[in-house]
């Protein structure tokens, strides 16, 4: 199946500091990216979807300022934590989908962000 | 936001027994999903149940979709101290690609 890898898959940081995580999809074309957030035994939120060359559409509550969100290419979509601080520690999950997925559901494996 | 609503919460059963899961939905879907995710690591893709389906099989899982009541259950049978992990249902609204997941059911399996 396909598979979506994501970098890193830990990061510490101070207070202050943006972090950028990257999701790529590894043997197919992600036209669509999906960016969630998961807190401590806490189920998966949608924070935004990104389709490949346009602007990301935000759920509600999710600073768009805060959470950048780029996607230039159909393997390659990046989320940056903007001056990240200890509440924003989580654990961020991305999620691919290609032009012709109907079904299956490509997975990245999860970036954890801790923010000391 | 959150659509479907899964209970129990938290689930403690004997290495052996079987385990059910319970999982509720307030709109239409196109598909109904269950993931598996153990501490700290990413999802794992279990079953996929489309929305003309009543019950599908996969190994030691079974799956039902009852459309009429928006509920779907997930049953592990002759469970393994390897089973122990969070449990997550989530539904497609259309044949596209969002997916939206329920708030997951922490399974423990004691050996």
């Amino acid at each position: 199946g396909a598979v979506v890898s994501q970098h890193p898959s830990w990061v510490i940081c101070k207070s202050g500091t943006s972090v950028k995580i990257e999701c790529r999809s590894l043997d197919f074309q992600a036209t669509t990216m999906f960016w969630y957030r998961q807190f401590p035994k806490q189920s998966l939120m949608l924070m935004a979807t990104s389709n490949e060359g346009s602007k990301a559409t935000y759920e509600q509550g999710v600073e768009k300022d805060k959470f950048l969100i780029n996607h230039a290419s159909l393997t390659l979509s990046t989320l940056t934590v903007t001056s990240a601080h200890p509440e924003d520690s989580s654990f961020y999950i991305c999620r691919g989908a290609g032009r012709t997925s109907t079904d299956t559901q490509y997975f990245g494996p999860g970036t954890r962000l801790t923010v000391l | 936001s959150q659509q479907g609503e899964e209970d129990p919460q938290a689930l403690s059963i004997q290495e052996g027994e079987n385990a059910t899961m319970n999982c509720s939905y307030k709109t239409s879907i196109n598909n109904l999903q269950w993931y598996r995710q153990n501490s700290g690591r990413g999802l794992v893709h279990l079953i996929l149940i489309r929305s003309n389906e009543r019950e599908k099989h996969s190994g030691r899982l079974r799956v039902t979709l009852d459309t009429s009541k928006k509920s779907s259950s997930l049953l592990i049978t002759a469970s393994r101290a390897a089973d122990t992990a969070s449990y997550f249902c989530a539904t497609a609204s259309n044949a596209g690609n969002m997916l939206t997941f329920g708030g997951g059911t922490r399974l423990m399996v004691k050996p």
